[in-house]
């Protein structure tokens, strides 16, 4: 079966510091990866997608990053953080169009 | 721009009741449904989705989607307290890899 990792669980951080969010699946080959980050009292934002290696769609300008250097591995990164870069950030994976999706444990970001 | 509409709530339900959580959205070439549940300070769990209009039963739950009507619905038999969360439907279009989410319907399950 599928498992998909985050780590850390959580993480606190001063303003301006650089950040790394690194998010794993198992159990399935060329899955569609995405990284949303949930605010408090918010919906789901859309941040990033990837349908393969090196293939990045970005859906929202702002100081964060991300990167697919192996098929089931992605990173979020940010240079320095803001402020409202708080918030829950959460991966997810899907096997294909018009699939489900499936989230993993999530990164729970307090920037100071 | 395509919109999925949800009522915050929160809804509030006594144990034993059905439960009845709705969504409307705009995109008329939607073709997949998905509703989640997400507790408190955890990650959204995919419990249903549904492709196809009329109804879909997977134990204590009914998904139940009108595309004419673009209207799709949870049903939550016999509700109980661990049912309290809030659920979030996505939608996705056609051919897409992007569904869109709603912002989520908050359920109280009282005892």
């Amino acid at each position: 079966s599928q498992t998909i990792h985050q780590w850390p669980a959580t993480l606190v951080q001063p303003v301006g510091s650089p950040l790394s969010l690194e998010c794993t699946v198992e159990g399935t080959s060329n899955p569609n990866l995405y990284w949303y980050r949930q605010a408090a009292g918010r919906g789901l934002q859309l941040l990033f997608y990837s349908v393969g290696i090196g293939q990045i769609s970005s859906e929202v300008p702002q100081n964060l990053s991300a990167s697919r250097p192996q098929d089931r591995q992605f990173i979020l990164s940010s240079k320095k953080l803001l402020l409202s870069d708080s918030g829950f950030y959460l991966c997810a994976w899907n096997s294909g169009r018009d699939n489900e999706q499936f989230f993993g444990p999530g990164t729970r970001l307090t920037v100071l | 721009q395509k919109e999925v509409e949800q009522n915050s709530g929160p809804l509030s339900v006594p144990e034993g009741a059905i439960a009845s959580l709705n969504c409307t959205y705009s995109d008329r070439g939607s073709q997949s449904f998905f509703w989640y549940r997400q507790y408190s300070g955890k990650s959204p769990e995919l419990i249903m989705f549904i492709y196809s209009n009329g109804d879909k039963e997977d134990g204590r739950f009914t998904a139940q989607l009108n595309k004419a009507s673009q209207y799709v619905s949870l049903l939550i038999r016999d509700s109980q307290p661990s049912d309290s969360a809030t659920y979030l439907c996505a939608v996705m279009s056609g051919g897409s890899y992007i569904p869109t989410f709603g912002r989520g319907t908050s359920l109280i399950v009282h005892p």
